[in-house]
């Protein structure tokens, strides 16, 4: 079983703050997603990162594959009440297009 | 968007008891996966199927069946209900394949297993 291990769990900070989550594995994945799920609702595709290095960012949101594509972190800056929420990786493994994830980083931010 | 929905939203059923769970999709996409959500482990796979007929296992698929009989339905069985099954059940939908793949959900089915 591929592992991909989150840190923090769980982050609370107040708005306008600065945060990285981070995703690591000892696995090599073929690319790495993000998502985030607010309560009583699935999972939402943020982001798909693909080659090793690639950094792509989404308004406040920067993500980085790392060079090794085992590893990947979120980077948001100027948190916002509207980021809370289960932030998710997720790596693409082989055949049928499967995705192992994460187990999620808890983020809430405070007025 | 690609429409995918649950259903049902909530169930509680006892002991023992056989569930289904339905998954719809609207877009006619391949490949179709349930997964289970509980505080501590993440999302984790059950099924997933590739094809109409064709399905194969997760990493969690004891005490679980599916079918998938058309394009559109993808349905989970839980043959004997446990409590250990007490979770909220995903559905997703791979909306491209590939190295760029990005899955949506369906918004999960709460299921209490007394």
């Amino acid at each position: 079983t591929q592992l991909l291990e989150q840190s923090p769990q769980f982050l609370s900070i107040q708005e306008g703050e600065n945060l990285t989550v981070y995703c690591n594995s000892s696995s090599v994945f073929s690319s790495l997603q993000w998502y985030r799920q607010e309560p009583g609702e699935g999972p939402v595709l943020l982001v798909t990162v693909v080659t090793g290095g690639e950094v792509k960012k989404l308004k406040r949101l920067t993500f980085q594959f790392g060079d090794a594509r085992k590893d990947s972190s979120l980077h948001i800056t100027a948190a916002q009440p509207g980021d809370t929420g289960l932030y998710l990786c997720a790596g693409l493994t082989g055949g049928g297009n499967k995705l192992t994830f994460g187990t999620g980083t808890q983020l809430k931010v405070e007025l | 968007d690609a429409g995918i929905t649950q259903s049902p939203r909530h169930k509680v059923t006892e002991t023992g008891t056989p569930v289904t769970l339905r998954c719809h999709q609207t877009e006619n996409h391949r490949y179709m996966y349930w997964y289970r959500q509980d505080p501590g482990h993440g999302l984790r796979l059950i099924h997933y199927s590739y094809g109409v007929k064709d399905t194969d296992k997760g990493e969690v698929s004891d005490g679980y069946s599916v079918s998938r009989s058309k394009t559109e339905d993808f349905l989970l069985t839980l043959e004997s209900a446990t409590s250990s099954q007490t979770s909220v059940y995903f559905c997703a939908i791979s909306v491209r394949t590939g190295e760029a793949s990005g899955y949506t959900f369906g918004s999960g089915t709460r299921l209490t297993v007394v």
